[in-house]
């Protein structure tokens, strides 16, 4: 049975800063690795999609990184800003058929003004 | 395009009532997936939709929770009789293709509270 982790739980950064959130999962025999991001009352969106064949993807200031062998991904975010205050998700697409997404717990982050 | 909607946002009931959830996806988009976020937890897949066929119901936690799709198009997923656990976000999620790379559109969720 699959399993996501995602550390750190929460994180507070100054604006500014560059960061990189964690996750982990059990199972290697994966689709893909996604990251959403998650705000408050909102729904998710997706930023980034790492395909099992790939090592990593880049959007903007978002670099994510896949080690399918290992089972970690990281999500890279450079210069934080307030507006990337959210709660991100990691999520893993693993087995046929209905390719449901397997989702960590996810990372409640604050960039300080 | 309109994005994947879901209603109510929020709905507060009674143990033992009857809640439905209502989730209109893309129009186009033959997959249609239900997950569910309780309390303290990660968001778990319920079922799977192609078209009005169910693929996967795998997740459904029992047999109170019951979905539909009509026609292949809106899906309700109803909730009889309601219990305190079943308290959490419902997601509904769609995809036009059946492929595992191809990626999703999540709606805003609703928030059932069940009291």
């Amino acid at each position: 049975k699959q399993e996501v982790t995602q550390i750190p739980a929460a994180l507070s950064v100054p604006e500014g800063e560059n960061l990189v959130l964690n996750c982990s999962f059990t199972d290697s025999a994966i689709y893909n690795l996604q990251w959403f991001r998650q705000d408050p009352g909102k729904g998710l969106t997706s930023l980034l999609l790492i395909q099992s064949s790939q090592r990593e993807q880049t959007s903007g200031r978002l670099n994510a990184s896949l080690d399918k062998s290992s089972g970690r991904s990281t999500l890279y975010i450079a210069a934080s800003q307030p507006g990337d205050s959210a709660t991100y998700l990691c999520a893993v697409v693993s087995g046929a058929g209905s390719y449901q997404l397997t989702f960590g717990k996810g990372t409640k982050l604050s960039v300080i003004p | 395009e309109a994005g994947v909607t879901q209603f109510p946002s929020h709905s507060v009931i009674e143990k033992g009532q009857t809640v439905t959830l209502r989730c209109d996806p893309i129009s186009g988009h033959d997959n249609l997936y239900w997950y569910r976020r309780v309390m303290g937890k990660e968001i778990k897949f319920l079922l799977h939709f192609v078209k009005e066929s169910k693929q996967d119901e795998s997740g459904m936690p029992n047999n109170r929770f019951l979905a539909e799709r009509t026609g292949g198009t809106y899906s309700t997923l109803k909730v009889q009789p309601a219990e305190l656990e079943d308290s959490g976000v419902y997601f509904c999620a769609s995809s036009q293709v059946t492929s595992p790379n191809y990626g999703y559109t999540f709606g805003s969720g609703t928030r059932l509270t069940v009291v």
